[in-house]
């Protein structure tokens, strides 16, 4: 079945530094891909998403590109802030039909001042 | 986008009891279903809510501890039956919309048993 990994946390970086956060992913077919925000005592976000190989979804700083050579999808974000400590989910759906996502056990990211 | 209610937002609750947690979605839905987030874990697929007919539960989720409703294409409720400690955890809603290949997910009910 479809399944998607993410590097383990936490990832914990100072403000302003760089930031990568790796997915990849194993389905049939060609799905969509996502990453979702899940800040402190909230549900899920959608951050941003990317519907076919070579796309790049973007939203708030936050980049990444769908590589299907690679069945990856990893976040980038050039400069992180506090406020961007949280939970992040990579996850996949609309293969066999189905806009079930399947998730990633989640990175989370704690950035300091 | 789509703006989805969930309540209540947080509970704590005696073993043995019930608690029904209810979704409203104020878009045209195509699909709703059920996630369980455990402390620091992903989030695990309870069910999808069908309309009109019984709920589609995934391996390990059963119809008599996690009933399901969908009465209509917007609205859902998930009742957690004679809960024990174990089911302490957080339940979330989710849809994907017409038009959209995204899930949109609630805010969430933390659910607290003692």
């Amino acid at each position: 079945g479809d399944s998607v990994t993410q590097m383990e946390g936490p990832v914990t970086l100072s403000e302003e530094a760089f930031l990568t956060i790796n997915c990849t992913y194993t389905a049939t077919g060609y799905p969509s891909l996502f990453w979702y925000v899940q800040y402190p005592g909230e549900g899920l976000q959608l951050l941003l998403k990317a519907t076919k190989a070579d796309d790049k979804g973007s939203n708030k700083g936050f980049e990444a590109t769908y590589r299907k050579e690679t069945t990856s999808f990893h976040l980038e974000k050039g400069s992180v802030q506090v406020s961007d400590s949280a939970v992040y989910f990579c996850a996949l759906s609309g293969t066999g039909g189905s806009y079930i996502p399947t998730f990633g056990r989640g990175t989370s990211l704690i950035v300091h001042p | 986008s789509a703006v989805i209610s969930q309540k209540p937002s947080r509970d704590i609750c005696q073993r043995g009891t019930s608690l029904t947690i209810q979704c409203q979605v104020d878009s045209q839905v195509t699909m709703m279903f059920w996630y369980r987030q455990q402390p620091g874990q992903s989030l695990t697929l309870i069910a999808t809510a069908n309309q009109g007919s019984e709920a589609t539960y995934e391996s390990g989720f059963v119809i008599d501890k996690f009933p399901i409703s969908r009465p209509n294409l917007t609205f859902s409720t998930l009742t957690v039956s004679n809960m024990s400690p174990e089911d302490s955890s957080i339940y979330l809603c989710s849809a994907v919309t017409e038009g959209n290949t995204e899930a949109f997910f609630g805010q969430g009910t933390r659910l607290t048993v003692v």
